[in-house]
């Protein structure tokens, strides 16, 4: 299930599940989105991105989802597995201005 | 490719003492890099954006004079906390792009662990 920590949502999944991080951002402007992973003691690293014009786009076992009428972006992960536990960001960028990080979700892949 | 090194990935140091940070684009010329700072469970605070060779743009609140900035080349930022106190122990990371003013995404390093005893 989904809890919210005093800084960090945790999302946890069984292992083999699917896995759905969610993140509302701000700036109905924004017209590119990211989503990275973070592991621990480490800097985050790039999973998929997805540009305004679109509202899905997939990867390897990922699929991106953009909802530009509410600001909402989700990060669907197929078939969980304990390498995917970290923390997750999204984060928007407003015609080529500074990105803007959400405040992370943390996925917790049980066996 | 797009694989941004820094260094160093852990500093220990006596209050006082500065500390330089680099950050180096291995395999691609990062027109734009950026600083970020992340405290334990929170998300990554941008601290300042530099262009290879112009000075930095600081986010506010940021102290331009503690936190010194030098894009000196295309691959290369170096952020240096200058006089370092307790409370400027943290978790730096540097990111990199490719292509400034518009949409591409950002190459981050590993980070430095900076703890001032």
């Amino acid at each position: 299930g989904e809890s919210v920590g005093l800084h960090l949502p945790t999302l946890s999944v069984q292992e083999g599940d699917n896995s759905i991080i969610n993140c509302a951002y701000s700036n109905s402007a924004s017209d590119y989105f990211i989503w990275y992973k973070q592991e621990s003691g480490k800097g985050p690293q790039f999973i998929i991105d997805i540009r305004s014009n679109m509202d899905k786009r997939q990867g390897q076992r990922v699929t991106v989802l953009l909802n530009k009428t509410v600001k909402h972006l989700s990060l669907q992960i197929a078939a969980t597995q304990p390498g995917d536990s970290a923390v997750y960001f999204c984060a928007e960028n407003n015609y080529g201005q500074n990105f803007v990080f959400g405040p992370g979700t943390r996925l917790s892949v049980l066996p | 490719g797009a694989v941004v090194s820094q260094h160093p990935s852990w500093v220990i140091c006596k209050s006082g003492t500065s500390v330089k940070i680099e950050c180096r684009s291995l395999d691609f010329q990062a027109t734009t890099m950026f600083w970020y700072r992340q405290f334990p469970k929170q998300s990554l605070m941008l601290m300042a954006t530099s262009n290879e060779g112009s000075k930095a743009t600081y986010e506010q609140g940021v102290e331009k004079d503690k936190f010194l900035i030098n894009h000196a080349s295309l691959t290369l930022s170096t952020l240096t906390v200058t006089s370092a106190h307790p409370e400027d122990s943290s978790f730096y990371i540097c990111s990199a792009s490719s292509n400034s003013g518009s949409n591409q995404p950002q190459h981050f390093g590993d980070g430095t662990r900076l703890s001032i005893l």
